[in-house]
């Protein structure tokens, strides 16, 4: 199985800051990578997919970047509603595989 | 509008099966641009896929778990459902259905619409 695996585990930032995730895979996953956003009691949400491309509806403010085995998501100038856990997600090879998470708190 | 919702019983006796259904409404699951799936997350962990299908018949497992699921899709209801069977503590966890799209960018499905997710307790 491919692992992925998230840096940092927790970041704090304040609303208007620049912020940066960091993805990395086991192996190779070309630009099979999704990242989506998670607050609690709610579904999921797909922010980016194909590495680098924003899905229908997703503000600018977040751009995903990387191929191979190192991917990045940033956050140009976090939001309020941007608080929450991020997570992302290989569908190079099954199984698909996901990311332990990394939460946004509010600093 | 799409929305995918899950439903089941919150609670299951250890070696029982579990069985979850989810609802879809705004698309058909018969439609063949679609693969549908369920994805859980145990508490405090990241999550974990578990299986999709197309309405064609096409269905992947994790190997994990492939013994233990059953997928299925019925077109008359417009619902999907997952079994898995013999379980056990560690199958605790929030249970999400989702959809996958298809990206014509890498030819592949990805799961682009999540459910709220239903908490599944294996307890006695």
């Amino acid at each position: 199985d491919i692992q992925m695996t998230q840096s940092p585990s927790s970041l704090s930032a304040s609303v208007g800051d620049r912020v940066t995730i960091t993805c990395r895979a086991s192996q190779a996953i070309s630009n099979y990578l999704v990242w989506f956003q998670q607050k609690p009691g709610k579904a999921p949400k797909s922010l980016i997919y194909a590495a680098f491309n924003l899905q229908s509806g997703v503000p600018s403010r977040f751009r995903g970047s990387g191929s191979g085995t190192d991917f990045t998501l940033t956050i140009s100038s976090v939001q309020p509603e941007d608080f929450a856990t991020y997570y992302c997600h290989q569908y190079n090879s099954y199984p698909y595989t996901f990311g332990q998470g990394t939460k946004l708190e509010i600093k | 509008q799409l929305q995918v919702q899950e439903s089941g019983p919150g609670l299951v006796k250890p070696s029982e099966t579990l069985s979850l259904t989810c609802t879809v409404s705004g698309v058909s699951v018969s439609s063949t641009s679609h693969y549908w799936g369920w994805i859980r997350q145990p508490p405090g962990q990241g999550p974990e896929w578990i299986a999709k299908i197309q309405y064609s018949g096409n269905t992947y497992y994790n190997p994990s778990l492939k013994s233990r699921v059953t997928i299925s899709v019925d077109a008359s209801t417009n619902q999907f459902s997952l079994k898995l069977s013999s379980v056990t503590a560690a199958d605790t966890a929030v249970y999400y259905c989702a959809r996958q799209v298809y990206d014509g960018l890498l030819a592949t499905y990805y799961f682009d619409y999540w459910g709220q997710g239903t908490l599944v307790t294996v307890s006695s």
